[in-house]
């Protein structure tokens, strides 16, 4: 079956711990996002990738850091420069308009809930 | 900077009954999302809206595209429990070139017996 995953499903970090947050798709997309949830509120982008070994920032970059070696994985992590990090992490992919798609219909996994102790 | 509010954020419903949600965006765009959260879990895509008059359907769920008025609705008629759920809408301003949703903060649908 094609689809997003993402590990772990829970997380728990304490002070001052960096800690990485795991997205892999099979669904051989050029383009991957990472989105912070907050409780009660909307998906705020963080970072965002269309092709390999090349990202940028969303609106929310401060205090986290990615990676993008290879198309299928797109891992996050969150930095203890991070000061309020709990929330509700999405990890996303899409097709792009090089691939000849105009709809850029983002397709995400069930996330990963971090939790600071 | 781009806006989206969606409203009302908070709807109780009973089963049955016909109402509409709201999406308004402060920017140009021609591209609209809608998705479906359940509680605890991730994003489901309902609806895919491209074009000004853009108007799809997926059984009880019907949502449409008015680019001019820079303004999406989702109308759901004779609801039932099942659709409990939070909607969220997200609009694409970039013109499809650089792929960044910007998203409602979502209204938490309550379809009581």
């Amino acid at each position: 079956d094609g689809g997003i995953t993402q590990s772990p499903k829970y997380l728990f970090r304490k002070e001052g711990q960096n800690v990485t947050l795991s997205c892999e798709q099979n669904l051989n997309h050029d383009a991957m996002y990472w989105y912070r949830q907050d409780p009660g509120q909307g998906l705020r982008l963080i970072y965002y990738s269309q092709i390999v070994n090349d990202f940028q920032k969303g609106d929310i970059a401060e205090g986290y850091s990615v990676s993008r070696e290879k198309k299928e994985s797109f891992p996050l992590t969150v930095t203890s420069a991070q000061k309020n990090p709990t929330a509700f992490y999405l990890c996303a992919s899409s097709l792009t308009r090089l691939a000849g798609d105009t709809r850029n219909e983002q397709f995400f996994g069930p996330g990963t809930r971090l939790t600071v102790l | 900077e781009l806006k989206v509010e969606q409203n009302p954020l908070f709807l109780s419903m009973q089963e049955g009954k016909n109402y509409t949600i709201y999406c308004n965006y402060s920017t140009t765009s021609d591209r609209l999302y809608w998705y479906r959260q359940d509680p605890g879990k991730s994003l489901e895509s309902l609806f895919v809206l491209l074009s000004n008059g853009a108007v799809k359907q997926e059984g009880r769920l019907m949502a449409s595209l008015d680019t001019k008025a820079r303004l999406s609705t989702l109308h759901i008629t004779a609801a039932v429990h099942d659709l409990s759920a939070t909607y969220f809408c997200a609009v694409d301003i970039s013109g499809g070139s650089n792929y960044k949703l910007t998203f409602g903060k979502g209204t938490l649908l309550t379809v009581n017996p």
